[in-house]
């Protein structure tokens, strides 16, 4: 069935530092992809989307780009803030959405 | 736009009561509600699909008498726990889809449910 696999964390990181959370995926089809982030005792926000292979999308300097022939969409962030320690989920969707396992980010001063 | 609030965002009960979490969409008409539980260091599994006036779709594996959802309005889906146990504690979180026909990619903020 379709799946969604992440980077194992936690991931620790300076500040300033540059991020790559790594997602693949696998699909029967041409999902929608997501990103996802949740902070200490809340729900989730969508950080960013992509809905077509090659798509990038983009919020608040994190970046991902739906690659269909590598089945991945890694999230990249050029310079880490301390207000970046959060949970990180990429997803798919078709007619709902399934969740990778999560990532941990932990951005230190 | 594209706003889902789900109430309460935390509630205790005791061992063998039921509880009602509901789940709204403010902004928009949600034909498709979701409903996931997390838990602690987790990812979100998914527990049920609502479709506003039908039955629900259960995930494998999640008891459909324990976990009640109703889907009566285009705007409201419930979760009720029913005779609740303390292992039924987790962190449950409603998405909502509008009828453009994009799916689950606006959530609630959560409801911790703690059972003691």
């Amino acid at each position: 069935g379709d799946s969604v696999t992440q980077m194992e964390g936690p991931v620790t990181l300076s500040e300033e530092a540059f991020l790559t959370i790594n997602c693949t995926y696998t699909a029967t089809g041409y999902p929608s992809l997501f990103w996802y982030v949740q902070y200490p005792g809340e729900g989730l926000q969508l950080l960013l989307k992509a809905t077509k292979a090659d798509d990038k999308g983009s919020n608040k300097g994190f970046e991902a780009t739906y690659r269909k022939e590598t089945t991945s969409f890694h999230l990249e962030k050029g310079s880490v803030q301390v207000s970046d320690s959060a949970v990180y989920f990429c997803a798919l969707a078709y007619d709902k959405v399934i969740f990778g396992p999560g990532t941990s980010l932990s951005v230190i001063p | 736009g594209a706003v889902v609030s789900q109430h309460p965002s935390r509630v205790i009960c005791k061992s063998g009561t039921s509880v009602k979490i509901e789940c709204r969409s403010l902004d928009f008409q949600a034909t498709t509600m979701f409903w996931y539980r997390q838990f602690p260091k987790q990812s979100l599994m998914l527990m049920a699909t609502s479709n506003e006036g039908s039955k629900a779709t259960y995930e494998q594996g999640v008891e459909k008498d324990k976990f009640l959802i109703n889907h009566a309005s285009l705007t409201l889906s419930t979760l009720t726990v029913t005779s609740a146990h303390p292992e039924d504690s987790s962190f449950y979180i409603c998405s909502a889809a509008g009828t453009i026909g994009f799916y689950g990619y606006t959530f609630g903020s959560g409801t911790r449910l703690t059972v003691v």
